[in-house]
């Protein structure tokens, strides 16, 4: 059974702060990695993809990969309320039917209060 | 342009029926994916088409779903004889198809259907 780990939270942090986001997943064939972030009754929306070991930078979001210890991360500088939502890892994985399918997390919840 | 359009938005049904959920996926996209989501669950794969390919159909929890596509255009989901279990959101997203596994995924808007 291919996994995809996430803290359901909530994480709470106040504005300004570092929101880090945790993800962990069990298939070791798994091949790229993506972190969406879904409002309350919207469909979830792509903030950043992430394919090899280290970290990669865009704007407030920093998305880290270690492929050995099987973690990808979201940090998130500068919190803001308008970042208050469910954040979804999602890892493409080698479906039962052969096809590189997007297992996703149950979603960590984070509130940014002010 | 258009983004994936889902339709109805909106789908109450007795347990028992029938329904049937639409995909429109952004124009030129080969890959079209459905998800459903249960109240404060994540994404749960059903089922997958990529151009003339064979669908994958292994999410499919059961032979009461199924899903067609015509071309590389709309797609429809049904699912017979509904049960409760099967209120949830149903998702529709779609990809270009040309880029593998570094594939990005647009998800439509959803259709939320519960089953009474």
């Amino acid at each position: 059974q291919k996994e995809v780990e996430q803290n359901s939270g909530p994480l709470s942090v106040p504005e300004g702060a570092i929101a880090s986001l945790n993800c962990t997943y069990s298939d070791r064939g798994s091949q790229s990695f993506f972190w969406y972030r879904q409002y309350s009754g919207k469909s979830p929306e792509l903030i950043m993809s992430i394919y090899s070991n280290g970290d990669k930078e865009d704007g407030r979001f920093t998305a880290q990969l270690n492929k050995a210890s099987q973690y990808v991360s979201l940090l998130i500088r500068d919190s803001q309320p308008s970042d208050s939502a469910t954040y979804l890892c999602a890892v493409r994985t080698p479906s039962s039917g052969g096809s590189y399918i997007p297992t996703f997390g149950r979603g960590t919840s984070l509130i940014v209060h002010p | 342009g258009a983004g994936v359009s889902q339709s109805p938005s909106n789908k109450v049904t007795e347990k028992g029926k029938d329904v049937e959920l639409r995909c429109d996926p952004i124009s030129g996209h080969t890959a079209l994916y459905w998800y459903r989501q249960r109240l404060g669950q994540g994404l749960e794969f059903l089922i997958y088409f990529q151009g003339n390919s064979a669908p994958d159909k292994s999410g499919l929890p059961s032979d009461r779903f199924s899903a067609e596509r015509t071309g590389e255009s709309v797609s429809t989901l049904t699912i017979q004889r509904t049960q409760q279990e099967d209120s949830a959101v149903y998702l529709c997203a779609s990809s270009l198809g040309l880029a593998g596994v570094r594939e990005t995924q647009y998800f439509g808007p959803g259709t939320r259907l519960l089953v009474l």
